[in-house]
């Protein structure tokens, strides 16, 4: 059981470039959802999705989209890099079946736009 | 909305020391409440939660216990050690939601 899994961990960017940052979770969990975390800002939600084919935004969508297409993945695009993307991204699930629901973290993405 | 308050940090203490970080909350109805940890370079983890008043969530000698009369739910340790230099988020879901709210995090640095 790997829990929630991000890739790559590391990722420098120039402006003006694509890419996808990638989230799995093998705990069959409804819920996953983005995050970026800057300092002094604390964690701020980007997306989530309650179920494959289900995605809403969060507090700071703009920039990033992203995509539902099974349980067990939750990719976020970056269409456009720009240098205030650079932060570090982390992606989350949870489960109505868990008490309390608890979010379970991945390691996080460390992304850099020059 | 709902909203988590922390205290601002950094808390810095020597080896050994009472931590207490403070924590509130506002929320409709009665939410869940959390203590994450997050160490240097990593994603944050569950350190401990409370579902309901009066709770009491514990784990690696860290206590919080979930008080409705007073919205708290206040992270203790009776003795840091070095190791537990990290970040600590309070946060809250309500009951019918999956989208918990966070505080903005702690900073602990605890020195020999």
């Amino acid at each position: 059981n790997a829990g929630v899994t991000q890739t790559p961990k590391f990722q420098v960017l120039k402006t003006g470039q694509s890419m996808t940052l990638q989230c799995a979770q093998d705990m069959n969990h409804e819920y996953m959802s983005w995050y970026r975390q800057d300092p002094g800002m604390g964690l701020r939600l980007i997306h989530y999705s309650v179920g494959a084919g289900i995605t809403d935004q969060g507090e700071v969508p703009n920039g990033y989209n992203v995509s539902r297409s099974t349980t067990e993945d939750f990719p976020l695009r970056l269409l456009s890099a720009a240098p205030s993307q650079t932060s570090v991204y982390f992606c989350a699930s949870s489960s109505r079946g868990l008490a309390g629901r608890e979010q379970y973290f991945g390691p996080g993405t460390r992304l850099t736009v020059t | 909305g709902d909203s988590v308050t922390q205290m601002e940090g950094p808390v810095t203490l020597s080896e050994e020391a009472f931590l207490t970080i403070n924590c509130t909350y506002t929320a409709t109805g009665y939410p869940s409440l959390f203590w994450y940890v997050q160490y240097p370079g990593e994603g944050l983890q569950l350190l401990l939660k409370a579902t309901k008043a009066d709770d009491k969530g514990s784990n690696k000698g860290f206590e919080a216990t979930y008080r409705k009369e007073t919205t708290s739910f206040h992270l203790e340790k009776g003795s840091v050690q070095v190791s537990d230099s990290a970040v600590y988020f309070c946060a809250s879901i309500g009951g019918g939601s999956y989208i918990p709210t966070f505080g903005r995090g702690t900073s602990l640095i605890v020195h020999p």
